[in-house]
């Protein structure tokens, strides 16, 4: 089956600063790659999300890179703020399969 | 609108006691996943429901563990005789169904078993 595995598993940055959050996925047929943010007491909440026929995909400061070849994507917040804090899962779905598989989470601090 | 609603909250019961968890999705979702998250790891999926069916259900972690869907609507996710190690948090998913459909979460069930 797919596994899915994010790096790193915490990141503390500068408020201002860049955010880099990476996933690598093994199972060459997944096609969408979602990305979550989950603050604490809530359930995850998708913050962008990126298909296999795309290679990047921006929404104002957060973008996601996708290399097919080397079966990775990352996620990139620029201008962090303190509300930025909380902890990212990156996820992969192979097409018809109800179920995505997800990365064990980094959590981030931005400090102000 | 209306998102995912899960109930209850928290749950706290004694080891070796049946509880049920409840999952109202969002109006019109045909697909609706259950995940587990224990503290400070990812989501373990469960099980994913099309409409009442349940094609994959592959991530019941024991035969303690089933999961309903009536109407299209709301799932019941049940533990039979829990053991400590069930102690997390149970979250629902619903989506419009088909593949890339974004899933929306709920805020989860908290459960301890004591």
């Amino acid at each position: 089956g797919e596994n899915v595995e994010q790096h790193p598993s915490t990141l503390s940055v500068q408020e201002g600063d860049s955010a880099v959050i990476k996933c690598t996925y093994s199972d060459s047929a997944s096609n969408y790659f979602p990305w979550y943010k989950q603050e604490l007491g809530k359930g995850p909440q998708l913050i962008i999300d990126i298909r296999s026929n795309v290679g990047e995909k921006k929404d104002q400061r957060i973008a996601v890179t996708l290399n097919k070849t080397a079966k990775h994507f990352s996620l990139h917040i620029t201008e962090t703020q303190p509300e930025d804090s909380a902890v990212y899962f990156c996820a992969a779905k192979r097409p018809n399969a109800g179920k995505s598989t997800f990365g064990d989470g980094t959590t981030l601090t931005v400090k102000p | 609108g209306a998102g995912v609603s899960q109930s209850p909250s928290n749950k706290v019961t004694e080891k070796g006691k049946d509880v049920e968890l409840r999952c109202d999705p969002i109006s019109g979702h045909t697909a609706l996943y259950w995940y587990r998250q224990s503290l400070g790891q990812g989501l373990e999926f469960l099980i994913y429901f099309q409409g009442n069916s349940a094609p994959d259900k592959s991530g019941l972690p024991s035969d303690r563990f089933s999961a309903e869907r009536t109407g299209g609507s709301v799932s019941t996710l049940t533990i039979q005789r829990t053991q400590q190690e069930d102690s997390a948090v149970y979250l629902c998913a619903s989506s419009l169904g088909g593949d890339s459909a974004t899933q929306h979460f709920g805020d989860g069930t908290r459960l301890s078993i004591l």
